[in-house]
């Protein structure tokens, strides 16, 4: 049974790098690695994906070693606006059943 | 347009009411999802369809009915809830029904059972 671990919660100060690291040791061959962020009473948001290697868009990188077995979140330079819930997704199951499974989420909180 | 929406953004209702909640997406999507999520949870997934077709129900109870009118649409009927159906009812879509692809979602809805 897929599924992921990540730390609960998080503290940071506004203009450092935060990175947030994610365990899916079953992750399957084919499953992708998503990350999602939630601000509160509102719908997650779609930050980044990756498979392996390293991803990067203009708001995060994605860093995933060769046995894919865990992946690390990265924000650079965070702000006040960064404070919220990142959630890290794999997939199960298989053909149409096939669904995101989510992980319990990490509450980062970022400081003046 | 890259917005799902969601109506209304508050419901409170009754245990014997009957309510519905709705979804719109235009982005073309052909698979939409309802979500459930309590406070400080990850979202729970409810049901899923796939090019109009209802690919995956979690085992979530009768009281909860999905109906998907057309590719843009979806909504969620509710009948003889309890209070602990409280919580935030997320919409999204994305472009196909896989696990990696991107979904988009709506801003929720608030739901109170009283």
């Amino acid at each position: 049974l897929a599924k992921t671990t990540q730390p609960i919660s998080m503290d940071s100060y506004e203009g450092q790098e935060v990175n947030i690291t994610c365990s899916h040791n079953n992750i399957a061959t084919n499953d992708y690695i998503t990350w999602y962020q939630q601000f509160p009473s509102q719908g997650p948001r779609f930050i980044i994906q990756g498979y392996k290697t390293k991803v990067t868009n203009e708001v995060a990188s994605l860093f995933i070693p060769a046995d894919r077995k865990s992946s690390t979140l990265s924000l650079p330079r965070v702000s006040l606006s960064d404070t919220a819930v990142y959630y890290c997704l794999v997939g199960e199951g298989a053909g149409n059943n096939r669904k995101l499974i989510w992980g319990l989420g990490t509450s980062l909180g970022v400081n003046p | 347009d890259t917005e799902v929406t969601q109506t209304p953004k508050h419901l409170v209702m009754g245990m014997t009411n009957k309510k519905s909640l709705k979804c719109e997406q235009h982005m073309g999507h052909r698979a939409m999802y309802w979500y459930k999520q309590k406070a400080k949870k990850p979202p729970e997934l409810m049901f899923v369809y796939s090019y109009e077709k209802l690919s995956i129900n979690e085992s979530v109870p009768s009281r909860f009915s999905p109906e998907c009118p057309n590719s843009s649409l979806l909504n969620l009927h509710l009948h003889a809830l309890q209070p602990e159906d409280s919580a935030l009812y997320l919409c999204a879509s994305s472009r196909t029904g896989g696990p990696n692809t991107e979904a988009f979602f709506g801003q929720g809805t608030r739901l109170t059972v009283v």
